[in-house]
């Protein structure tokens, strides 16, 4: 089974513009979260899309956003970018059950963002 | 303060020996707790999950966990240079509002030096 894939792999964008980053969950997985890591704060929680609509989201400025497709496959998109936006953008994906027990997070390996 | 306290380390060991490396946490709420371990460039790759207080054994690691303590812990036995990486410990709370949100430590940088 292929595992969770993020396009592309390297970006690097000045301040001010713009970026989308694309993420391929495990087939049949209908859950995707993204993370933020930094040497600095570590791994951190943007938000998390299941069936189109975002459950859950974390401490970030409006500036982050996602969205999900039908197909489960998400988006997350960083708007007026700034130098502190540097970081490795990790999506997970799960099977979304509400039984926590059992939906354990798969990450893809990640999109390295520096903004100039 | 930090819900998840990991020492960072680094921790550099010889082959062979057993590494010991844990986490403390302050949110009661958490119910469900992960290793992850990430190699350079790479994505975290889950290595034991559990969910409950107790000890779980998978081949070289054990993973061990105290709810009264809030603290849990990762051991590797037989180190090898290939288990060199970050480890990550994970927890979430098994609520609605914590859906897709684990919360991590800052890792542990290992390295086992032959």
């Amino acid at each position: 089974k292929a595992g969770v894939t993020q396009t592309p792999r390297y970006l690097i964008k000045t301040r001010g513009q713009q970026v989308t980053l694309s993420c391929s969950p495990i087939s049949g997985h209908r859950s995707v979260s993204w993370y933020q890591q930094t040497p600095g704060q570590g791994l951190q929680f943007l938000f998390e899309y299941f069936s189109e609509t975002q459950r859950n989201k974390g401490n970030f400025p409006g500036r982050f956003s996602g969205r999900q497709f039908s197909n489960s496959r998400s988006e997350m998109n960083v708007s007026t970018l700034e130098l502190g936006d540097s970081a490795l953008y990790l999506c997970a994906s799960s099977l979304g059950r509400t039984n926590q027990r059992t939906d354990t997070q798969y990450f893809g390996p990640g999109t390295r963002l520096t903004v100039l | 303060q930090k819900e998840v306290e990991q020492d960072p380390g680094p921790l550099s060991v010889p082959e062979g020996a057993i590494v010991s490396l844990n986490c403390t946490y302050s949110n009661s709420a958490f119910q469900y707790f992960m290793w992850y371990r990430q190699y350079s460039r790479k994505g975290p790759e889950l290595l034991m999950y559990t969910y409950s207080s107790g000890n779980k054994e998978d081949g070289r690691f054990t993973a061990q966990v105290d709810k009264s303590s809030k603290y849990i812990s990762l051991f590797i036995r037989d180190s090898q240079p290939s288990d060199s990486a970050t480890y990550l410990c994970a927890m979430s709370a098994l609520s609605g509002t914590s859906y897709g949100k684990l919360t991590f430590g800052q890792g542990t940088i290992l390295t086992v030096h032959p």
